[in-house]
C-alpha cells in the first residue's frame, strides 16, 4: 500500500499565477479530505467528499480555490489566482466509510510558497 | 461550533518522566483521533477512540476517552527523546461525515 499520494511536494508560485494540487487516496478507501495547514490557523478542513462526491466545502476560503474528483482515485485542489496568503502547507487524507471509523490516513502534504 | 482544546502547548520533559497531555471538546462526539506530526512530516495516526471509556495503549503511550467529560488524555510513560514531535488530537463532528476538528497541538521535546 503505497498510501496517499500528494503531488508536487513543494511548490513556488508567482501572485497570480493558478496553482493545483494533486492527491491520491488510499486504493478502497471512499472519503477524502483536503486540509490546510498554518502556524496561525494550524490544520483547518477545507473540503471533504464522499463517493466522489463533495459533501462540505464551507471551510474553502473563498471562490479562488475549487476542488474535484472526478473518480475514486483522484482529486485536485485549484486556486486561481493565487495569493501570498495561501501559503500554507496543504494535506490530503482518505479514509474508509464515512464517519471515520477506520481513522484518516495522510498525505505527505504539498508545501504552497506564494511570492 | 465545536472547539477542541489541547494543553499544554508546549511541554520540555526529561527523558525517563510520565506526564499527561490533555485534550478537551466542547460538544457531543464518540470519536477521537491523536497523531503526531515531526517537523516538515506528515501526520501519523496514533490511537483511533471510538467510544467511552475506550483505552489504547501502544509503547510508551496510552490514549483514553471519556465522552461524558468530553475529554481525553495522552499519557506518557518514561520518555524517550524519539518521542519528541507535535501531537494533536481531533474530534469528529458529530453527525458530519468526516469533518474532524483539530486541537493546535502540543509540542513536545524530550530532554536527555
Amino acid at each position: 500500500d503505497a498510501g496517499v499520494i500528494q503531488s508536487p511536494r513543494h511548490e513556488v508560485t508567482e501572485m497570480g499565477q493558478e496553482v493545483t494540487l494533486r492527491c491520491k487516496p488510499i486504493s478502497g478507501h471512499n472519503s477524502l479530505f483536503w486540509y490546510r495547514q498554518t502556524m496561525m490557523r494550524g490544520l483547518e478542513l477545507l473540503i471533504y467528499f464522499n463517493n466522489n462526491v463533495p459533501i462540505d466545502d464551507s471551510g474553502m476560503p473563498e471562490d479562488r480555490f475549487s476542488a474535484k474528483m472526478p473518480n475514486a482515485s483522484f482529486s485536485t485542489l485549484k486556486i486561481q489566482p493565487s495569493e501570498p496568503r495561501d501559503s500554507a502547507v496543504y494535506f490530503c487524507a482518505s479514509s474508509k466509510g464515512a464517519g471515520g471509523l477506520y481513522g484518516y490516513t495522510f498525505g505527505s502534504g504539498t508545501r504552497l510558497t506564494v511570492v | 461550533e465545536l472547539k477542541v482544546e489541547q494543553n499544554p502547548l508546549f511541554l520540555s520533559m526529561q527523558e525517563g518522566k510520565n506526564y499527561t497531555i490533555y485534550c478537551n471538546y466542547s460538544t457531543t462526539s464518540d470519536r477521537l483521533y491523536w497523531y503526531r506530526q515531526d517537523p516538515g512530516k506528515s501526520l501519523e495516526s496514533l490511537f483511533v477512540l471510538l467510544s467511552n471509556g475506550a483505552v489504547k495503549q501502544e509503547g510508551r503511550l496510552m490514549a483514553s476517552l471519556d465522552t461524558k467529560a468530553r475529554l481525553s488524555t495522552l499519557h506518557i510513560t518514561a520518555a524517550v527523546h524519539d518521542l519528541s514531535a507535535t501531537y494533536f488530537c481531533a474530534v469528529l463532528l458529530q453527525g458530519s461525515q468526516g469533518n474532524l476538528i483539530f486541537g493546535k497541538g502540543t509540542k513536545l521535546s524530550v530532554k536527555p
